[in-house]
């Protein structure tokens, strides 16, 4: 059964520190999308790939995020440094071109 | 550009009775909609999608949907409501070429006895 997966599941940690959330798509999908989630703001596209090469990030602040795929298997959103307002569930999904997307459990992001 | 509302934040209704969740949606070009359910704490998971074939498109758990061109609407349909349908619902539309998700606020449905 495939399925997109996501790293850790939950992480807590201190304003200032780094964070990496990983993703690993469904095997063949050409399309991956990094969304965050919190009450105030809904869904929130921050970032999405095509085969790889990243096609929009404008809803990521570049300053402390970034997302990139260092291959068709692995798609990484880092955090550095963390802050309290990045607190959040994000979600990661993968899809064919033109399809619709697979959305993984989410990563719940807690930064104290 | 594309972009999608849903017309209620909340739904309430009864176990047995049906149904329905509105969204109007905005496209420069034929769309891609979709509908998606997030139960509490879980992923999202894929209802049912429009992708220009059939108008009245059938989903999973008994939900389908009807695409409007001239109202602008895909609204969600269930003709009986089961305590487990209790989750949030997302309509989605698919910008044009590049695939781009673009979700709605989301309307959350609540079952009562």
């Amino acid at each position: 059964d495939a399925r997109v997966t996501q790293t850790p599941r939950h992480k807590v940690t201190e304003m200032g520190q780094e964070v990496t959330m990983r993703c690993q798509p469904i095997l063949g999908h050409n399309t991956v999308f990094w969304y965050r989630q919190t009450m105030m703001q809904g869904l929130e596209l921050l970032a999405y790939f095509r085969n790889r090469a990243p096609l929009d990030d404008s809803g990521m602040p570049k300053d402390r995020f970034s997302a990139e795929m260092p291959d068709a298997t692995l798609a990484t959103l880092k955090i550095q440094p963390s802050e309290p307002r990045d607190s959040a569930v994000y979600f990661c999904a993968s899809g064919e071109f033109l399809a619709e997307a697979f959305f993984g459990q989410g990563t719940r992001l807690t930064v104290v | 550009a594309q972009s999608v509302t849903q017309l209620d934040s909340h739904v309430s209704v009864s176990e047995g009775t049906p149904v329905l969740l509105r969204c109007n949606y905005s496209s420069s070009y034929s769309p891609s909609l979709f509908w998606y359910v997030q139960h509490p704490n879980k992923g999202l998971q894929l209802l049912l999608k429009y992708t220009s074939a059939a108008t009245l498109v059938k989903g999973i758990n008994g939900f389908e949907a009807e695409f409007k061109k001239s109202e602008t609407s895909f609204h969600l349909t269930k003709p009986s409501a089961h305590m487990s349908d209790a989750a949030e619902y997302f309509c989605v539309v698919s910008q044009g070429g590049y695939n781009k998700l673009i979700f709605g606020a989301g309307t959350r449905l609540a079952v009562h006895p």
